[in-house]
């Protein structure tokens, strides 16, 4: 069966620092996601990415936040100065294109990151 | 301001019963709504509902959309200990993101 894959699983790292979680999508899916849990809240929506752009973003997807596809497979989401507010599980997500705008989710396993 | 509001947050029952898990939502141009089920880490889908009325069903589990009302309710008869976990509601709107509701923690003793 099709699966999102995320790596790294968990990720330490020093306040400042920057980096760079991973996401391989499903492959025929069009519309990509990047979620957030801080740990015992609920998932919070980051960013959404269809035809090589960002469609939407919310209010905690700053300047500190970017995403990329860097080609047909990856899709990653950078933080280039972390603090620690920062540290949750991120989840990737993928949904193929359904007309009309419809679909479930596919998630990804997350990356657990803790900023120290 | 969007909005998903799951209750109740918690839940403790016994093998066998039966649990109504809430999802009620204020959300502009709504397009469908899905639930989930959040064991270790990633969410597995449950069910998507787009129509007022329409049960669906899996096993045991069943779920039903009221868009009059604006909420949706997750019913799981004959519980199992297997099925303790975080049930999470997220509606789909016309825009691209997917709104989570807070969830609520299942927890089936033996």
């Amino acid at each position: 069966e099709p699966e999102v894959t995320q790596t790294p699983s968990h990720q330490v790292t020093q306040m400042g620092q920057e980096v760079i979680l991973r996401c391989v999508p499903i492959s025929n899916h069009l519309y990509f996601y990047w979620y957030r849990q801080i740990l015992g809240q609920k998932v919070e929506f980051l960013v959404s990415f269809y035809n090589n752009e960002i469609s939407e973003k919310s209010e905690i997807f700053d300047d500190q936040f970017s995403v990329e596809r860097p080609d047909g497979s990856n899709f990653t989401l950078k933080i280039r100065s972390t603090k620690l507010e920062d540290s949750a599980m991120y989840f990737c997500a993928s949904r193929l294109w359904v007309v009309p705008n419809t679909g479930e989710l596919f998630f990804g396993e997350g990356s657990r990151l803790t900023v120290l | 301001e969007d909005k998903v509001v799951q209750s109740p947050l918690s839940l403790v029952v016994h093998e066998g019963d039966t649990v109504t898990l809430n999802c009620s939502y204020e959300v502009t141009n709504f397009r469908s709504l899905l639930w989930y089920k959040q064991e270790k880490k990633a969410p597995t889908f449950l069910f998507m509902l787009t129509s007022s009325g329409i049960e669906k069903k899996s096993g045991r589990l069943s779920s039903i959309l009221d868009k009059k009302e604006l909420f949706s309710i997750l019913n799981i008869t004959a519980t199992q200990t297997g099925d303790s976990a975080v049930y999470l509601c997220a509606v789909g709107t016309s825009t691209y993101k997917y709104i989570f509701g807070t969830g609520t923690r299942l927890k089936v003793l033996a």
